[in-house]
């Protein structure tokens, strides 16, 4: 069973990045057709995509974030990670890592990891 | 980008209705469309992927149907775990979006 786990800090402060890890248990990161991605989700919203990469280090990213987000993976650790520049109290939300199954030509995200609180205040 | 909209935006309900909600699309997606459902705290967890096959482990009152740009998510009777909110997204373009989510509670 494939497990994904958030890590990173709580708290970040306004102008600061966002950084936060992803690790990825019961499956090597490097198998199978999937992507790995990111997705946000602000109190109260709808949930935002933010982007995804695949092993070979192919990303894709949200226009709207696209100038300030990094996406990476290190399949040695299997992790992948996320950092977000210039932060703003506007990216205060639940982050969440996901699988991406392209399997049979679709495409959807069929393990989530639980979700880490990040809040951007001074 | 594709904008997706969902109707209603909430329900109430009571345990054994049937429960259907909808999903719209801007312009057509063919049957690029997912739907997640998520609790309180927790992450989204997938029902339907690809329009209407059913995720493994999900209980077959959930069921899927449309193409184009007009989607429905219908759960055949409603069980007291059921209550939750729930998301359509597309991934037929990039970026992916998702719809604004259609909260299903206790009438």
């Amino acid at each position: 069973q494939v497990q994904l786990q958030e890590s990173g800090p709580g708290l970040v402060k306004p102008s600061q990045t966002l950084s936060l890890t992803c690790t990825v248990s019961g499956g090597s990161i490097s198998s199978g057709d999937f992507y790995w991605s990111w997705i946000r989700q602000p109190a109260g919203k709808r949930l935002e995509w933010v982007g995804r990469i695949s092993i070979s280090g192919s990303t894709d990213y949200n226009p709207s974030l696209k100038s300030r987000v990094t996406i990476a993976i290190d399949t040695s650790k299997n992790q992948f990670s996320l950092k977000l520049s210039s932060v703003t109290a506007a990216d205060t939300a639940a982050y969440y890592c996901a699988r991406v199954n392209r399997g049979s030509s679709w495409y959807y995200f069929d393990y989530w990891g639980q979700g880490t609180l990040v809040t951007v205040s001074s | 980008d594709i904008q997706m909209t969902q109707s209603p935006s909430s329900l109430s309900a009571t345990v054994g209705d049937r429960v259907t909600i909808t999903c719209r699309a801007s312009q057509s997606i063919r049957s690029y469309l997912n739907w997640y459902q998520q609790k309180p705290g927790k992450a989204p967890k997938l029902l339907i992927y690809a329009a209407s096959n059913l995720q493994s482990g999900v209980p077959s009152r959930f069921s899927g149907s449309g193409s184009g740009t007009d989607f429905t998510l219908t759960i055949s009777s409603l069980q007291p775990e059921d209550f939750a909110t729930y998301y359509c997204q597309q991934t037929y373009n990039s970026p992916l979006t998702f719809g604004p989510g259609t909260k299903v509670d206790v009438k």
